[in-house]
């Protein structure tokens, strides 16, 4: 089945540094790839996406490209900042799939 | 726009009480709906998504269960609570079929004691 494996946290970073979530998955065809971020006390929004290969998803800083040779996902973001401290989960919707299968979340701290 | 919106947003239950938890969505028609749950320090786990009314599939056996009486309308419900029904509840919906985006509300956080 498919299945998402995100680097474990927490990580912790000082505010400008460069960010890196690694994120991974096995599918069957062509899935659609997500990331999404959870604020504290809060649901989960969408980051950004990608839904074909060599797509590059981005927003607010964040970048995600989706790498159908090393079936990567990976999250960057060029200048962290203490606003920017939530879990990030990443996700994928199978091709004709009704779920999205996450991965079990990295949780980034920034410190100023 | 679409909205969703989500309530009770926080609840304290005794074990061996009911659940209702209900799910809105505003502004589409024919929507995917779901239903997961965070428990504390872990990923999100699907319990129930519908693809229409009356249509509800679970993915994990449990005490809870869920319906949609109207188009836009999930409720998640429970007839006794057990502590590990304890976390986060989240609904989500998604327009369209397969591949679109799937966008959450705000959570429930459910504490059984």
């Amino acid at each position: 089945g498919d299945s998402v494996t995100q680097m474990e946290g927490p990580v912790t970073l000082s505010e400008e540094a460069f960010l890196t979530i690694n994120c991974t998955y096995t599918a069957t065809g062509y899935p659609s790839l997500f990331w999404y971020v959870q604020y504290p006390g809060e649901g989960l929004q969408l980051l950004l996406k990608a839904t074909k290969a060599d797509d590059k998803g981005s927003n607010k800083g964040f970048e995600a490209t989706y790498r159908k040779e090393t079936t990567s996902f990976h999250l960057e973001k060029g200048s962290v900042q203490v606003s920017d401290s939530a879990v990030y989960f990443c996700a994928l919707n199978g091709a004709g799939s009704y779920q999205l299968t996450f991965g079990k979340g990295t949780k980034l701290s920034v410190i100023p | 726009s679409q909205t969703i919106h989500q309530w009770p947003a926080t609840l304290v239950q005794p074990v061996g009480s009911p659940l209702s938890l209900e799910c809105t969505v505003e502004g589409t028609s024919n929507p995917n709906l779901y239903w997961y749950r965070q428990a504390a320090g872990r990923g999100l786990q699907l319990l129930f998504y519908s693809v229409g009314i009356g249509q509800i599939s679970s993915e994990v056996p449990q005490n809870l269960s869920a319906s949609r009486p109207q188009d836009r309308q999930f409720i998640l419900s429970s007839k006794k609570l057990l502590l590990s029904d304890s976390g986060f509840y989240l609904c989500a919906w998604r327009p369209g079929g397969p591949g679109n985006t799937i966008y959450f509300g705000e959570g429930s956080w459910l504490t059984v004691v």
